[in-house]
């Protein structure tokens, strides 16, 4: 069976400074992977994906993503963070089927001004 | 805006009621997704459709729940005699097709059900 995994509940960041939302996955074969972004009371927006090819996977916001196989992660990353990237973000892995997705448990990210 | 469209965005039930939630996918997607959050928890899986068909139900309820998507108008997610525990966001999703190659899988904004 495939999961994902967000370690982390929560990020503090301040503005201005790098910020790194991690995620790992365990996948038997290929894994397809994407981020998304909930604000509150809102519906997931879709950041960006990594299929297959370069390793650093760029998406919308300023927002990428780094694969690494050996580690089986995708950490999410922004070199310079802002007040207005606070919210929920999900870390998802398309299943074998390759139509539904399985679900980090989020990580709240919080870009203190 | 053609994004996936789902009412109602906030809805109220007392224990024993019918809910009913629909989507609306986005302009040329024909397959239709629900998940739901619970609170604290991540996004679950429920159902995956096509027109007409149910391809993937695995994540749904055994009991009380129902999902369909017919030939005409918005698919449907249907809780009968709804509990407190059944209280949670429900997203819709879609996408142009199953398969990998350049599919993205698109949310709308949410369903918020509250069980009183």
């Amino acid at each position: 069976a495939q999961s994902v995994a967000q370690p982390e509940d929560q990020v503090n960041v301040a503005e201005g400074n790098p910020l790194t939302v991690k995620c790992t996955y365990s996948v038997s074969g290929n894994p397809y992977l994407f981020w998304y972004v909930q604000y509150p009371n809102r519906g997931l927006q879709f950041l960006l994906k990594y299929i297959t090819g370069d390793n650093l996977v760029k998406g919308s916001y300023g927002f990428e993503a780094e694969f690494n196989k050996s580690q089986t992660s995708f950490h999410l990353k922004k070199p310079s963070a802002l007040v207005s990237d606070s919210a929920l973000y999900f870390c998802a892995l398309l299943n074998s089927g390759y139509s539904t997705l399985t679900f980090g448990k989020g990580t709240m990210l919080l870009v203190s001004p | 805006n053609a994004g996936v469209m789902q009412n109602p965005r906030h809805l109220v039930r007392r224990r024993g009621q019918e809910a009913r939630l629909r989507c609306s996918p986005m302009k040329g997607h024909s397959h239709v997704y629900w998940y739901r959050q619970l609170p604290e928890e991540g996004l679950k899986f429920m159902v995956y459709l096509q027109k007409e068909n149910i391809i993937d139900e695995s994540g749904m309820p055994k009991e009380r729940f129902s999902a369909e998507f017919p030939k005409e108008g918005p698919s449907i997610l249907r809780i009968q005699q709804v509990v407190r525990g059944d209280s949670a966001a429900y997203f819709c999703a879609s996408s142009p097709k199953a398969g990998l190659s350049g599919n993205t899988i698109y949310f709308g904004e949410g369903s918020w059900l509250t069980v009183v």
